[in-house]
């Protein structure tokens, strides 16, 4: 499964854009990327999945590039309740789902 | 919510005694997966249930074991407590279905588990 990279933390303030990159070099023909949002003292939640270009929900938008090596996660006009740890995930998910998390992205959210 | 329910929600074992977390899936979900996280790191993958067999398992020794049951439950086993098996154990179930597996999962808010 390919590992991905992405920073640390984040600090931003309500209401401004907020996109989060991922770098993920060794990414498969057949590998989807995936985006999940959590809370503390909770489950991760699904936000968001593409293969290529763009793809966009009530929640967020996912921007890959062509050679699908890096993602960008968007997600507009933060507020103080989108304080949480992002994971960008990738992987083809054949056979079982296993889903490789890394340590996330801790974004704060501040007023 | 994601109607994956987990219990206990908190419990406290000394090493070496046993323990059996449980999960009941999002109603119609078929595949039961198992996740380990410990303090500031991301969730990892002890196994998968699909169809009450094991067809999937990360890097976990076999005193992790599982079951899963005609309803789609689940529960999670592990004999032999170590200190390091303190962590937040987080269960998530799927569909798998005509169009195969997607990457989503729905996890439920997780058992914390502190051996002492």
């Amino acid at each position: 499964l390919a590992k991905t990279t992405q920073p640390i933390s984040m600090d931003s303030y309500e209401g401004q854009e907020v996109n989060i990159t991922c770098s993920h070099n060794n990414i498969a023909t057949n590998d989807y990327i995936t985006w999940y949002q959590q809370f503390p003292s909770q489950g991760p939640r699904f936000i968001i999945q593409g293969y290529k270009t763009k793809v966009t929900n009530e929640v967020a938008s996912l921007f890959i590039p062509a050679d699908r090596k890096s993602s960008t996660l968007s997600l507009p006009r933060v507020s103080l309740s989108d304080t949480a740890v992002y994971y960008c995930l990738v992987g083809d998910y054949t056979g079982f789902q296993k889903l490789v998390f890394g340590t996330g992205t801790r974004l704060l959210v501040s007023p | 919510e994601t109607g994956v329910t987990q219990s206990p929600t908190h419990l406290i074992k000394t090493r070496g005694q046993q323990v059996t977390l449980r999960c009941s899936s999002q109603s119609g979900h078929n595949t039961v997966s198992w996740y380990q996280q410990a303090l500031g790191q991301g969730p990892q993958f002890i196994f998968q249930y699909y169809r009450e067999e094991e067809n999937g398992r990360g890097n976990f020794p076999p005193r992790f074991s599982g079951l899963q049951f005609p309803n789609y439950s689940s529960e999670l086993n592990v004999n032999a407590l170590e200190l390091d098996d303190s962590a937040l154990y987080l269960c998530a179930s799927s569909l798998e279905g005509l169009r195969g597996l997607t990457g989503e999962l729905f996890f439920g808010e997780g058992s914390r588990l502190t051996v002492l």
